[in-house]
């Protein structure tokens, strides 16, 4: 296994609809995070764990819950999303919380 | 909030040319990263830079740092097919330490 990894690659879920998009890091690292990306948009930073606590969290709606159970895992657990979350989530990860980051091939989110 | 902004937003070019884009910005940064990203795909670190003045390669890829912390240029030299993608500058803040992400320079290359 190399770098960053996410799955599901591609998922398509209703409003109703509760999911998780995994990510994992074979890199050692530290710090994980996920961002949103949408058309057109900067990518947009959602959440940063630093040694398994959340350090931050950029505003994001509760409909988004993540979860790192250790440094190698990153969880988002998606419920009752709107068709506007629909967007390519990337997961990244670094040394630490300042460090280069490296980022996962992302989930491309589809909301009906 | 702070920004970068990334230019050119989109540029098609000529196999063989050189390429140049960069990132501006009115804050100070401490780092300046340099990704690609393919469709579908997540951004891939091409350069990264950690001093004022740096001037860093990669293969026919050249970036620099510049002295005023407030910008960043990305150079490709003698442009192929598959240099075709988004380019994204990302820079770390020097007082909050997050990373702020230009808009990216979508690159076409006409063979």
């Amino acid at each position: 296994e190399t770098g960053v990894t996410q799955t599901p690659r591609h998922l398509v879920m209703g409003m109703t609809n509760k999911k998780s998009l995994k990510c994992e890091q074979h890199l050692g690292h530290n710090a994980m995070y996920w961002y949103k990306q949408s058309a057109k948009k900067p990518l947009e930073l959602m959440f940063v764990y630093n040694f398994k606590e959340q350090t931050e969290n950029n505003s994001v709606p509760s409909r988004f819950s993540p979860e790192c159970p250790n440094s190698s895992h990153l969880f988002l657990h998606l419920h009752t999303l709107q068709p506007e979350d629909s967007a390519l989530y990337l997961c990244a990860s670094s040394q630490d919380g300042r460090d280069t980051q490296y980022f996962g091939p992302g989930t491309r989110l589809t909301v009906l | 909030g702070q920004q970068l902004n990334q230019s050119p937003q989109s540029m098609f070019i000529q196999e063989g040319e050189d390429v140049s884009m960069n990132c501006t910005s009115s804050s100070i940064f401490n780092t300046w990263l340099w990704y690609k990203q393919d469709p579908g795909e997540g951004p891939v670190l091409l350069i990264a830079l950690y001093k004022a003045g740096e001037l860093t390669s990669n293969g026919r890829l050249t970036a620099q740092f510049g002295i005023t912390r407030k910008d960043s240029f990305l150079n490709i030299s003698a442009s192929i097919p598959s240099d075709v993608g988004i380019y994204f500058c990302a820079g770390l803040t020097s007082g909050t330490y997050k990373y702020i992400f230009g808009t990216g320079t979508r690159l076409k290359v006409l063979a």
